[in-house]
């Protein structure tokens, strides 16, 4: 069964960049599409972007100009960047493999902005 | 961007009843090469990741109790809970993957009456 493990900075100023990075473990890292996804305190769900088995990526349009997600795949691990961080990138992030919709989630990782 | 829209925003249902959860999409989510809705979706308790609960709008995950259903084509999809029990207390998502930027509804809060 594929878990995933995420980790990476909690606490941020504004203007610094956000990175995370999620580990696959108990399945292939080749094939599939991982995605990051974000949740604003009290708000819905937010993608902002994925990584597939050829390691093309697609980001939100509005975020295009600030991300950047890589992979890893000799330690089966993908990473999120987001540069300029503001107040408004606070959220929960996860990471997600899409095989039927997003069907395995990391455990979130809560990124807080603020100077 | 494929705009999701679910209503209502909350819904308060007697335990042993039905809920209804609708979810319409502002264009097609339907890929007509495969006759497949590309719409999922996801239960999200409270403090936990979202779950899946049914892909391509009417597949449930393994696992999960038949009392959830889903339904729909193209634009307008629904999700039934037949028969409510406490554990289902949650907020509900439905969410496309027919194009980036995958989209996700608004999000139903489903509590006991």
């Amino acid at each position: 069964q594929v878990q995933l493990q995420q980790w990476g900075a909690g606490l941020l100023k504004p203007s610094e960049t956000l990175s995370l990075t999620c580990a696959v473990y108990g399945g292939s890292f080749s094939g599939y599409h991982w995605n990051w996804i974000r949740q604003s305190p009290g708000q819905g769900l937010e993608w902002i972007g994925e990584i597939n088995h050829s390691g093309s990526t697609n980001y939100k349009p509005s975020l295009k100009s600030r991300i950047s997600i890589s992979e890893d795949t000799s330690k089966n691990q993908f990473s999120l960047k987001l540069t300029s961080v503001t107040a408004a990138d606070t959220a929960v992030y996860y990471c997600a493999l899409a095989r039927d919709g997003f069907d395995i989630w990391g455990q979130g990782t809560m990124v807080t902005v603020s100077s | 961007d494929i705009v999701m829209t679910q209503s209502p925003d909350s819904l308060a249902v007697s335990l042993g009843e039905r809920a209804t959860i609708n979810c319409k999409s502002s264009q097609s989510v339907l890929y007509s090469s495969n006759n497949k809705n590309y719409l999922a979706w996801y239960q999200q308790q409270l403090g936990q990741p979202p779950k899946l609960l049914i892909s391509w709008a009417s597949t449930r995950e393994s696992g999960v109790p038949d009392r959830f259903s889903g339904s729909g084509s193209g634009t307008d999809f629904t999700l039934t809970v037949s028969s409510l029990q406490a554990e289902d207390v949650a907020i509900y998502y439905c969410q496309q993957y027919y194009t980036t930027p995958y989209t996700f509804g608004q999000g139903t809060k489903l509590e006991i009456k």
